[in-house]
């Protein structure tokens, strides 16, 4: 089954810096690359996602890029800010007759410090 | 839509209890998933369902977890007898399984077992 190794586990900027979590996966089957943020004590919730068929796509301050031939994608936050500090996941999908498997990485804890 | 919904938001139980998690997708979504969260774990997919019908349980961590989705609006995550090890956050997450899209999670069930 699909694997999701994410780095780091935490991860400490100072606000205005960039902040940048990295994800490999294992199927190379997998076609959707959702992430999500979850605030402490709520749920996760997605802020952006790509397609196998596409190599970047960008909303506003956040960026996510995908290498298909290695297999890895990652986050990108510019210009953080103190609201930005929450824990992130990646996560694999492959659409299939069974269904969408969706599998998640470890999570980073996020600090932007003021 | 309210979007997904889980009950209870908490639950305490003495270990040995049989315990039933419940949850209802948005309505018009047809691929539901269980995830158990915990600090060690992460989101550990337990099980996810498509069109109804149960299509991977391997997360499922022993015989003692069982679900159940009777009709599309409706699931039940049981846990029999329980123990202090399965304390965790429960989500409920459902979506579209159109070429993939995004999962929406429910608040989730805090289960402490003493």
């Amino acid at each position: 089954g699909e694997n999701v190794e994410q780095h780091p586990s935490t991860l400490s900027v100072q606000e205005g810096d960039s902040a940048v979590i990295k994800c490999t996966y294992s199927d190379s089957a997998s076609n959707y690359f959702p992430w999500y943020k979850q605030e402490l004590g709520k749920r996760p919730q997605l802020i952006i996602d790509i397609r196998s068929n596409v190599g970047e796509k960008k909303d506003q301050r956040i960026a996510v890029t995908l290498n298909k031939t290695a297999k890895h994608f990652s986050l990108h936050i510019t210009e953080t800010q103190p609201e930005d500090s929450a824990v992130y996941f990646c996560a694999a999908s492959r659409a299939g007759a069974a269904g969408n498997k969706l599998t998640f990485g470890g999570g980073t804890r996020v600090l932007v410090k003021p | 839509d309210a979007g997904v919904i889980q009950s209870p938001r908490h639950e305490v139980t003495e270990m040995g209890q049989e315990v039933t998690l419940r949850c209802k997708p948005i309505s018009g979504h047809n691929s539901l998933f269980w995830y158990r969260q915990t600090m060690m774990r992460g989101l550990e997919l337990l099980i996810y369902f498509n069109n109804n019908v149960p299509i991977d349980d391997s997360g499922m961590p022993e015989d003692r977890f069982s679900a159940k989705m009777p009709n599309a609006s409706f699931s039940t995550l049981k846990i029999q007898p329980s123990e202090p090890r399965d304390s965790a956050v429960y989500f409920c997450a459902s979506s579209f399984w159109v070429m993939n899209t995004e999962a929406f999670f429910g608040q989730g069930t805090r289960l402490t077992v003493v």
